[in-house]
C-alpha cells in the first residue's frame, strides 16, 4: 500500500538557522498536504500543493511538490521559537481518497 | 460553528471495557475520517465516511473498531473489548472540496488511557 516517509525524524537548530524537511512517497501522489502540530496539539493543516513541480511559499515557509509527484519537502528560513513543533507531510494517490501521514519531523529551536 | 468538536477530551477506561466517541464536523464538510495518533508517530488512517457512507476502512482496524455517520452529520467511533495497545489520540477531521482538492480540519482529539 501507499507509504509516506519523512526525514529527519527530529531537527534541533539555533534560532535564526533554516530548516527543512523531506517527504518521499512510494506511490505517485494526486496532491500532498502540509499539517504543524504544536506539542500537546492537533495537526493544523499549512499548505496542500497539487501540480508538478509547485513552488508555494507562506512569508518564510517555501514548499516544493516533485517534479514526478512522489516527492516533496518544506523550508523554513530564519527559524523563530514559534516554529517550535512537528510537521508532518501528508499525500493522496487520487483526489477522491484519504490521505497518508509521514512519521513527522520534530523541530525544536534554541533560543 | 468553529470547528471540529470531539468529546470526550481525554479517557481512562479499565482493559475490557467499551468505549465511544463523539465527532461533531464542520456543517458545511461532507467528509469525515477517523485517524488514530500515537506518541512519535503519524496519524494513522482508520476509517472515512462521505454523508452518512462508510467508504473505507482501514484493514488495521479490527473487528471491536465501530464508527457510525446515521445522518451524514456527527460520528462516533466505538471500541469494544478495549485493550491497552488501543490507548492512543483518536482524531477526527472534516474536509470538503475546495477549488481543486480536499483540505481537512482536525479536531482536538480524543486521548484514550486503557488501563
Amino acid at each position: 500500500g501507499q507509504q509516506v516517509m519523512q526525514i529527519p525524524q527530529y531537527q534541533h537548530v539555533q534560532e535564526g538557522e533554516d530548516f527543512t524537511t523531506y517527504c518521499n512517497s512510494s506511490t505517485t501522489l494526486s496532491n500532498i498536504q502540509w499539517y504543524k502540530q504544536r506539542p500537546g496539539g492537533h495537526p493544523v493543516f499549512l499548505i496542500q500543493l497539487v501540480k508538478s513541480g509547485e513552488v508555494k511559499k507562506q512569508k518564510r515557509l517555501t514548499f516544493q511538490f516533485g517534479e514526478a509527484k512522489k516527492n516533496s519537502s518544506l523550508h523554513i528560513t530564519a527559524t523563530q521559537t514559534t516554529d517550535v513543533g512537528t510537521y508532518f507531510c501528508a499525500g493522496s494517490s487520487s483526489s477522491a481518497s484519504k490521505i497518508i501521514f509521514g512519521s513527522g519531523t520534530r523541530l525544536s529551536i534554541r533560543p | 460553528d468553529t470547528g471540529v468538536s470531539q468529546n470526550p477530551r481525554h479517557k481512562i477506561t479499565k482493559r475490557g471495557q467499551n468505549v465511544t466517541f463523539r465527532c461533531d464536523p464542520i456543517s458545511e464538510h461532507n467528509r469525515l475520517y477517523w485517524y488514530r495518533q500515537t506518541l512519535g508517530q503519524g496519524p494513522e488512517f482508520l476509517t472515512y465516511f462521505q454523508n452518512e457512507a462508510q467508504l473505507e476502512k482501514s484493514r488495521l482496524l479490527s473487528d471491536r473498531f465501530s464508527a457510525e455517520r446515521p445522518k451524514g452529520s456527527f460520528s462516533t467511533l466505538e471500541i469494544q473489548r478495549t485493550e491497552q495497545g488501543d490507548s492512543a489520540m483518536y482524531l477526527c477531521a472534516s474536509s470538503l472540496r475546495g477549488v481543486l482538492e480536499w483540505s481537512y480540519t482536525f479536531g482536538s482529539g480524543t486521548r484514550l488511557t486503557v488501563v
